[in-house]
């Protein structure tokens, strides 16, 4: 059963860099016919996608963020990770890592809150 | 970028009965769009894809129409554990490639 699990730290000061990595078991992150994304709900809110990878690195992003998303991919350690600069208190979310077949998000992490304070 | 609305924000039903539900997108998504249900404190789950498919796993009584821009989920005999938020999310795989989120409907028990 294919397992992913989000990690990184949970509290992020303003200004900073928000990194999170996504670890995948149970499959390879390698598979042609899959791309891995991650989506972000605001507290009490809706979701928002930010940006998907495919295994060889090829990346898109949403416009709206894309000045400050990287994403990576790790096919070594079958992780990929998000990198969020110039974080302020709106990109407090819970950050969600999911599996995707041309949009279509089958399976998913069980998300992690980051909090953006000082 | 392509706006899903959904409607009601929130519909108020008991057990049994018949849900339907509203997605409707700002320009034509042909078939490209995909339902999910969110349970409180869990990630969402993929309920229907391509308008129409229900997911591995899913029950039949859970249905997706539409093409173009007016898309439905129906639950044909509401069950307790169906009572939860519903996301519709289109994909736009031609350029730029962009996925978007309705803003969610709330299924309450009624």
């Amino acid at each position: 059963q294919l397992q992913l699990q989000e990690s990184g730290p949970g509290l992020v000061k303003p200004s900073e860099t928000l990194s999170l990595t996504c670890t995948v078991s149970g499959g390879s992150i390698s598979s042609s016919s899959y791309y891995w994304g991650w989506i972000r709900q605001p507290p009490g809110k809706g979701l928002e996608w930010i940006g998907s990878i495919y295994y060889s690195g090829s990346t898109y992003y949403n416009p709206s963020l894309k000045s400050r998303v990287t994403i990576s991919v790790d096919t070594s350690k079958n992780q990929f990770s998000l990198k969020l600069s110039s974080v302020t208190a709106a990109d407090t979310a819970v950050y969600y890592c999911a599996r995707h077949v041309y949009g279509d998000y089958d399976y998913w992490g069980q998300g992690t809150l980051v909090t953006v304070s000082s | 970028e392509i706006v899903l609305t959904q409607s009601p924000a929130t519909l108020s039903l008991s057990p049994g009965e018949r849900a339907t539900l509203s997605c409707r997108a700002s320009q034509s998504v042909s078939s490209y769009l995909a339902w999910y249900q969110q349970k409180p404190g869990q990630a969402p789950r993929l309920l229907i894809y391509d308008a129409s498919n229900r997911a591995t796993g899913i029950p039949a009584r859970f249905s997706g129409s539409g093409s173009g821009t007016d898309f439905t989920l129906t639950i044909s005999s509401l069950e307790p554990e169906d009572f939860a938020v519903y996301y519709c999310q289109q994909r736009s795989n031609w350029p730029p490639r962009m996925y978007t989120f309705g803003q969610g409907t709330k299924l309450e028990i009624k």
